[in-house]
């Protein structure tokens, strides 16, 4: 496979589940992102990792908790959501964070999720 | 912050004619602005992203310009084709403090009518 893949696609989940989002990336990059996409909304940076460690985190519940074991593979647990927690959540990935002249983001396809 | 408006929310034009997307930005040590295109059920696709450095860049029928001192850039897309109906979004990155984060346009929905 090519690119930034997403699993699953679609998921909905009770607010008392535990469930995680995966992504991976066959690009070779350094950074990762988790995105929450919601409607009428701009794309909103939930968390970034470079390198493998954290270097962002735009103020989000900690009912969303982000693991990244290596630079191609980044998870985001969910655990005792709520109903406007459904959105579409995205994953991108890029060479490099930082990398000053611009860090072009690369997107998967989304994991739409939906809190009962 | 940066604060990156978007205009116009919806678009509609006849198939063959050109489509202008428009976006200003606040802060004028941002030095990079992708766009990108969302069809139906799919994520974000760049298709065509300007750095400060440049006024203009091309790309078949897609274009996009960029005035620094008016802090704002926009999306041409000529001769449009049904296939190009989609939501663009315009993004801006600032590089100042130590942020590299990249700040998104709210989204045009584009519709060419064949």
């Amino acid at each position: 496979e090519t690119g930034v893949t997403q699993t699953p696609r679609h998921l909905v989940m009770g607010m008392t589940n535990k469930k995680s989002l995966k992504c991976e990336q066959h690009l070779g990059h350094n950074a990762m992102y988790w995105y929450k996409q919601s409607a009428k909304k701009p794309l909103e940076l939930m968390f970034v990792y470079s390198l493998e460690e954290r270097v962002e985190n735009n103020s989000v519940p900690s009912r969303f908790s982000p693991e990244c074991p290596n630079s191609s593979h980044l998870f985001l647990h969910l655990h005792t959501l709520q109903p406007e927690d459904s959105a579409l959540y995205l994953c991108a990935s890029s060479l490099t964070w930082g990398g000053g002249w611009g860090d072009t983001q690369y997107f998967g396809p989304g994991t739409r999720l939906t809190v009962l | 912050g940066e604060n990156v408006e978007q205009h116009p929310s919806t678009l509609s034009v006849q198939e063959g004619d050109s489509a202008v997307i428009k976006c200003t930005y606040s802060d004028s040590a941002s030095n990079y602005f992708p766009w990108y295109k969302q069809e139906l059920g799919k994520g974000p696709q760049l298709i065509i992203d300007i750095r400060s450095n440049v006024g203009e860049k091309k790309d078949q029928r897609i274009a996009v310009t960029l005035n620094k001192t008016a802090k704002h850039f926009s999306l041409h897309i000529t001769e449009t084709q049904p296939e190009d109906s989609a939501v663009y979004f315009c993004a801006v990155q600032y590089s100042g403090a130590g942020s590299y984060q990249l700040t998104f346009g709210k989204g045009t929905k584009l519709s060419v009518i064949p």
